[in-house]
């Protein structure tokens, strides 16, 4: 069965640090994998998605992430945070045999301080 | 090019009652996604819809149930409330391509508060 972890419930960084959100997934089959935001009273956004091309993924707003087979980890980073960067972050793996419907992983929070 | 639309954006009901959430697609999709979004959580895939049928079903009970209409727009509709049934209720849309890499689009949600 497909699930998703991601580690970390709340990150906290300062503005221009690396930011780095956990995730990790578990399937039976190769996985489908997205990065979503979610700002305050809106719905999701897709930041990137991995679909078994290229490992690593670039994404919006400077975001990028590393899809690693060994590891069963697919986690987001952004070298320099920005204050808009504060959101809810949610990692999704897409079911199998699915159309695209998704496993969401209980959401990370970043702050960014000044 | 309008996104998905939901409707309303905010809703109060008692338990008990029953209730109806709208959902319009993104130009050019025809299948539509539910999702429930508990406070603190990720989204739970309720149920999605193409070509006006149930394709799908996640493990909800079945007081939850939908429509699609033949313009693609949907209704999501859940009888004898809860007060566990509060939640951010978000629609996706998509293309049909039945692909497990299609992206699914997200409305802005509909908050259901149950007392």
């Amino acid at each position: 069965a497909q699930s998703v972890t991601q580690l970390g419930s709340h990150v906290s960084v300062s503005e221009g640090a690396l930011v780095l959100l956990r995730c990790n997934y578990s399937s039976s089959v190769p996985p489908y994998l997205f990065w979503y935001v979610q700002y305050p009273n809106q719905g999701l956004q897709l930041l990137l998605k991995y679909t078994s091309a290229a490992t690593l993924v670039k994404g919006i707003n400077g975001f990028e992430a590393e899809f690693k087979k060994s590891e069963t980890s697919f986690h987001l980073t952004k070298p320099s945070a920005h204050m808009s960067d504060a959101a809810e972050y949610f990692c999704a793996v897409s079911l199998k045999g699915s159309q695209g419907n998704l496993i969401f992983g209980k959401g990370t929070k970043l702050s960014v301080k000044p | 090019d309008a996104g998905v639309t939901q409707s309303p954006t905010h809703l109060i009901k008692t338990r008990g009652q029953q209730v109806t959430l709208r959902c319009s697609p993104k130009s050019g999709h025809d299948t539509v996604s539910w999702y429930q979004q508990a406070l603190g959580q990720g989204p739970q895939f309720i149920f999605q819809y193409y070509e006006e049928e149930e394709r799908q079903r996640g493990n909800f009970p079945d007081r939850f149930s939908g429509h699609q209409f033949p313009n693609y727009s949907s209704e999501l509709n859940v009888n004898a409330l809860l007060l566990g049934d509060s939640a951010l209720y978000l629609c996706a849309s998509s293309r049909g391509t039945l692909l497990r890499s299609d992206t699914q689009y997200f409305g802005p949600g509909t908050r259901l508060t149950v007392l």
